[in-house]
């Protein structure tokens, strides 16, 4: 079972940052924090991932509480390509499971 | 770098009979794949994890003898649905490495 809990769906206007929120509370001092999206009809796409650290790269932030029991991840500039199911993921062993994650929807 | 791919990206077959889906790491080495059904508006779910040389580790609920996976290499894995039949019809995705590099999946329809 995931073990995350995200909002069914969110909506962002285009241009401004989208702020996607995710609950962990039983998340284990070993397991990281994942992200990624999957775009209708294709394979998961990874987009960031951290510990407990704040972590930033080229497509989104990545916003971990100090009790690391909930995350945010932020894409600071939406596009109506980020249109996606984004998907939070706590793992520390090799396999992934995924919840049901947050369908996003960038509004021109 | 980190490119996975699956072959066929679409299949139509007929009730009864196999189909094979190939999943390539192209520009890396993987000791272990991942193999994921995901039905219409829903999420991924794992079917099994296919380890190089040895034999792979199915979910619970997820018949071994219908799924066969066979990880010969370190660039490849297939997943063969035996006896196809339409609730099989589905979307199949997988994934190399530890950190899980997706392929583009691959739908399959059985009519």
């Amino acid at each position: 079972d995931a073990k995350t809990t995200q909002p069914t769906s969110m909506d962002c206007a285009e241009g401004r940052a989208a702020n996607l929120p995710c609950n962990h509370s039983t998340i284990s001092g070993n397991e990281y924090v994942y992200w990624y999206r999957q775009i209708h009809s294709q394979g998961p796409q990874y987009i960031i991932h951290g510990l407990k650290n704040n972590e930033t790269n080229e497509m989104a932030s990545l916003i971990i509480t100090e009790d690391r029991k909930s995350s945010t991840l932020i894409l600071p500039h939406a596009t109506l390509r980020d249109t996606a199911v984004y998907y939070c993921i706590v793992r520390a062993a090799s396999d992934m499971r995924f919840g049901a994650g947050t369908r996003l929807t960038v509004k021109p | 770098g980190a490119v996975v791919s699956q072959h066929p990206s679409w299949v139509i077959c007929k009730s009864g009979t196999s189909v094979k889906i190939e999943c390539r790491s192209l520009d890396f080495q993987a000791t272990t794949m991942f193999w994921y059904r995901q039905f219409p508006k829903q999420s991924l779910m794992l079917m099994a994890t296919s380890n190089e040389g040895s034999k792979a580790t199915y979910e619970q609920g997820v018949e071994k003898d219908k799924f066969l996976i066979n990880h010969a290499s370190l660039t490849l894995s297939t997943l063969t649905v035996t006896s196809a039949h339409p609730e099989d019809s589905s979307f199949y995705i997988c994934s190399a490495g530890y950190e899980q590099y997706f392929g583009p999946g691959t739908r399959l329809t059985v009519t």
